[in-house]
């Protein structure tokens, strides 16, 4: 079976860090992805971990501990413009598992 | 470069109807998949295909049927539209192997079954 788990909902203030974890359990894994979905509109690409540890891309980060089941996404100088669902999702053959996302509301 | 076009963008059906979602990529993937995305449930898979002429189910692939009979081209049909199928789908598409760049989301179809 597939389980994946992220928080509801996270609150955040401008230039701050924000923390976002992913707990998983699936049957299958080739990688774990991050997506940013702003309201309305489609699943944007963020990042991709194969391997355990840590990926940065600017103000971007996210980790991947295989063995534990658990990734997390980071989000460093945060931007009004972040506010938005922040999903994980589980790669098996050629598809995606997703969490249910966790919406992000960054206030001045 | 296109990418994933999905049409149309927003739908109103009445139940019982039929109709199909279209999707269509440019950048020559062999992985498609469709997906519906409901409120407090994330993105959920209906279909899927890995190459022309092979498709498989997904999580929730109740009242929904695909062929990929090209490798750009993946639609969705709804068989009988009943209100449970209200939703956002989304389409994607990948390459997949080694090279993984990501999956490339269409922008998604709004549909309302009433």
């Amino acid at each position: 079976g597939q389980n994946i788990d992220q928080p509801t909902e996270m609150t955040a203030t401008e230039g701050a860090i924000v923390q976002i974890n992913c707990t998983y359990q699936t049957s299958g894994f080739n990688g774990l992805f991050w997506y940013q979905q702003h309201a309305g509109e489609a699943p944007t690409f963020l990042s991709y971990n194969v391997l355990d540890g840590l990926e940065e891309k600017g103000r971007f980060s996210s980790f991947l501990s295989r063995s534990k089941g658990y990734s997390y996404l980071l989000l460093k100088e945060l931007q009004m413009k972040d506010s938005a669902s922040y999903l994980c999702a589980v790669e098996g053959y050629s598809t995606l598992t997703f969490g249910k996302g966790t919406m992000l509301l960054v206030s001045p | 470069n296109a990418g994933v076009t999905q049409t149309p963008k927003f739908q109103v059906l009445k139940t019982g109807q039929s109709m199909t979602l279209q999707c269509a990529q440019d950048m020559n993937h062999e992985y498609m998949s469709w997906y519906r995305q409901d409120p407090g449930m994330g993105l959920r898979l209906i279909h899927y295909s890995v190459g022309a002429g092979i498709t498989d189910q997904g999580e929730v692939p109740n009242g929904y049927n695909v062929s990929r009979s090209t490798t750009e081209d993946f639609p969705l049909r709804l068989l009988s539209a009943a209100p449970s199928q209200t939703s956002v789908y989304f389409c994607a598409s990948t390459q997949g192997g080694e090279l993984n760049y990501g999956y490339t989301f269409g922008s998604g179809t709004r549909l309302t079954v009433v």
